[in-house]
């Protein structure tokens, strides 16, 4: 299958500080991407969709100013987690679909577990 | 609204057969989709369903029926690295994937 790699898969940081995590598709062109936060024993909430080249979609609720998405191009989008707090702390994870209606699923990273203290 | 039920935790033994049922109502339906998720990774593709019936891929099969709205995930000859959660997620009009709670498996030996 498509490999979809996420980077870090690990932060610690400072509250009030930004964080950017990357998604990169590795052997396939991405025309979309997503973006999931997953807090403890729950499931995959969806807090974007974002399109290569235009500004990603957010979901409700979802502050587009505090989780910032870059999908400069078809192999790389970016989630930048600004002023981050502790109740951000979270598994965040993205997927990526190709381009062309052959691919029914959904690719993903391996997640990222951002710890805010 | 958009919906996906899924048991929350269920228990087998090793070797055993198990079923994870998922029941979902959404807006319109573009296939159903199981993903394995171990603690601390992302989820990893089982399998898709898009036309009623049954998928069999190894010790893994997938059932749907469009019309009840139910799918199943059977699971055979279960084996201890099978301990995980099972994400039921439907792709709805919008082809946008609405995703289950999960259900968390133990398996004892």
């Amino acid at each position: 299958g498509a490999v979809v790699s996420q980077h870090p898969s690990r932060v610690i940081c400072k509250s009030g500080t930004s964080v950017k995590i990357e998604c990169r598709s590795l052997d396939f062109q991405a025309t979309t991407m997503f973006w999931y936060r997953q807090f403890p024993k729950q499931s995959l909430m969806l807090m974007a969709t974002s399109n290569e080249g235009s500004k990603a979609t957010y979901e409700q609720g979802v502050e587009k100013d505090k989780f910032l998405i870059n999908h400069a191009s078809l192999t790389l989008s970016t989630l930048t987690v600004t002023s981050a707090h502790p109740e951000d702390s979270s598994f965040y994870i993205c997927s990526a679909k190709s381009q062309g209606g052959s691919s029914t699923e959904a690719f993903f990273g391996q997640g990222t577990r951002l710890t805010v203290v | 609204g958009q919906n996906i039920d899924q048991p929350t935790e269920m228990t087998a033994t090793e070797g055993a057969i198990v079923q994870i049922n998922c029941t979902y109502q959404t807006s319109g339906f573009n296939g159903l989709f199981w993903y394995q998720q171990h603690a601390g990774e992302a989820p990893t593709f089982l399998s898709y369903n898009v036309l009623d019936g049954l998928e069999e891929k190894g010790r893994f099969s997938s059932f749907l029926s469009r019309s009840k709205g139910y799918s199943y995930l059977l699971l055979k000859e279960l084996q201890m690295k099978d301990s995980a959660s099972y994400l039921c997620a439907v792709r709805d009009s919008n082809y946008q994937l609405i995703w289950g709670a999960g259900t968390k498996l133990i398996i004892k030996p």
